[in-house]
């Protein structure tokens, strides 16, 4: 059971560059939710998606697209690369009990943008 | 919308000592989460509280929910240079986001 893996590990892209996220999860969870860190930061929440086919806004969007084509994968593109999205990106899923059950995270993509 | 408040945002601890680390939730909360994150890192689970009042233990580290259940605190107990890291609490804001607070970043001296 591999849980909720992420690529690449670790990304340079030069400014206005574009570059996919790649998250896949094998546990069925129907949410998945991109994340991001910055340096001594918290999360901010990008993206969500509640199933297959649904994504939604989260706090910080602007620069980024999803989509939700099957329940296992949900990838995060960047259109335009710009230095203020050098973070760290996380991306989550958790069952479809939202207040019962805690959310599994990757191991996180390093993006540097120069 | 709701948000998740943490405090102290760092602390540097002696091995040994006790601290708390405390998260304030704008709104009620249907559900708290208190995650680790080793430096450079994914989140790892630690505890989930969902009933007012509840106080959960694991090893050295405790979390109780208050009974209006806006507030959270965690406690480690006699710290050790293993409890290092960030840790976040976490909520459901409602239709589905799952969302953190600021993080409290923990330093154990040996």
């Amino acid at each position: 059971n591999a849980g909720v893996t992420q690529t690449p590990k670790f990304r340079i892209l030069k400014i206005g560059q574009s570059m996919t996220l790649q998250c896949t999860q094998d546990m069925n969870h129907n949410y998945m939710y991109w994340y991001r860190q910055d340096p001594g930061m918290g999360l901010k929440l990008i993206y969500y998606s509640v199933g297959a086919g649904i994504t939604d806004k989260g706090e910080v969007p602007n620069g980024y697209n999803v989509s939700r084509s099957t329940t296992e994968d949900f990838p995060l593109r960047l259109e335009l690369a710009a230095p203020s999205q050098t973070s760290v990106y996380f991306c989550a899923s958790s069952y479809s009990n939202p207040t019962g059950t805690e959310a599994f995270f990757g191991q996180g993509t390093r993006l540097t943008v120069v | 919308s709701q948000e998740l408040e943490q405090s102290p945002q760092s602390l540097i601890v002696q091995e040994g000592k006790n601290l708390t680390i405390n998260c304030t939730s704008s709104k009620t909360l249907y559900g708290l989460y208190w995650y680790k994150q080793k430096y450079g890192e994914g989140l790892i689970f630690l505890m989930m509280l969902q009933k007012g009042g509840e106080e959960k233990s694991h090893e050295k580290i405790t979390a109780k929910l208050d009974e209006k259940k806006q507030q959270s605190s965690l406690h480690i107990t006699a710290s050790q240079p293993s409890h290092a890291g960030i840790y976040l609490c976490g909520a459901f804001a409602g239709t589905y986001k799952y969302i953190f607070g600021t993080g409290t970043r923990l330093k154990v001296l040996a």
